[in-house]
């Protein structure tokens, strides 16, 4: 029973760039999270999806980041322009559509470096 | 606002006990979780503790105070293995099935 996959493992971009990142939930899961976790910070809510809807995006920045989970496919996370400010883990995660609020089952993260 | 806060960094002798404290200041709160994160690695649910007292779960144990704001992680019999920052976060109303508010972790150094 595979875990929450995400890919790629790491990534470099160059300013001005794009990266993409993708997640493909535990089995059975409908629900999907990203997190980002910068450097010597916690780990700080983005979006919130499920199939083909958002449900929260009250941590997103307001410019450049989409996030989508289309009905086929993993869950992408986007990120327009990369600026080095943007150099962090990103977490995705997921969790059935019932049971513990906030029992996530994280993957083991995409490390973006922007130089 | 919401706020968490918890030690930086603990060490610990193999075979001890260790208890990690975490504080929060939170509108709406709603539950709060334990997670363990090895270095490099996905972060793994612990525990969950949504009324006042100790959950126990093998050498782990969790405790709350939603009149203090206060919560514990307390491992026992420690390992080698237990070396790893051990996250904690909270839950609110108004905050959506998954948003959870993290602090910025404890690492844990167990020695031999």
């Amino acid at each position: 029973n595979a875990g929450v996959m995400q890919n790629p493992r790491h990534l470099v971009r160059r300013r001005g760039q794009e990266a993409r990142l993708r997640c493909s939930p535990m089995k059975g899961h409908s629900h999907v999270y990203w997190y980002r976790q910068l450097p010597e910070e916690g780990l700080k809510f983005m979006v919130y999806l499920q199939k083909e809807n958002i449900i929260d995006e009250s941590g997103m920045p307001k410019e450049r980041f989409s996030a989508e989970f289309p009905k086929e496919g993993p869950s992408i996370l986007r990120i327009q322009q990369v600026v080095r400010g943007d150099s962090a883990a990103y977490f995705c995660a997921s969790s059935p559509g019932q049971g513990k609020a906030g029992e996530l089952f994280f993957g083991e993260g995409s490390r973006l470096t922007v130089l | 606002g919401q706020n968490i806060d918890q030690p930086t960094e603990m060490t610990a002798t193999e075979g001890a006990i260790v208890q990690i404290n975490c504080t929060y200041q939170t509108s709406g709160f709603n539950g709060l979780f334990w997670y363990q994160q090895h270095a490099g690695e996905a972060p793994t649910f612990l525990s969950y503790n949504v009324l006042d007292g100790l959950e126990e779960k093998g050498r782990f144990s969790s405790f709350l105070s939603r009149s203090k704001g206060y919560s514990y992680l307390l491992l026992k019999e420690l390992q080698m293995k237990d070396s790893a920052s051990y996250l904690c976060a909270v839950s609110y109303y108004g905050g959506s099935q998954g948003n959870l508010i993290f602090g910025k972790g404890t690492k844990l150094s167990v020695k031999p």
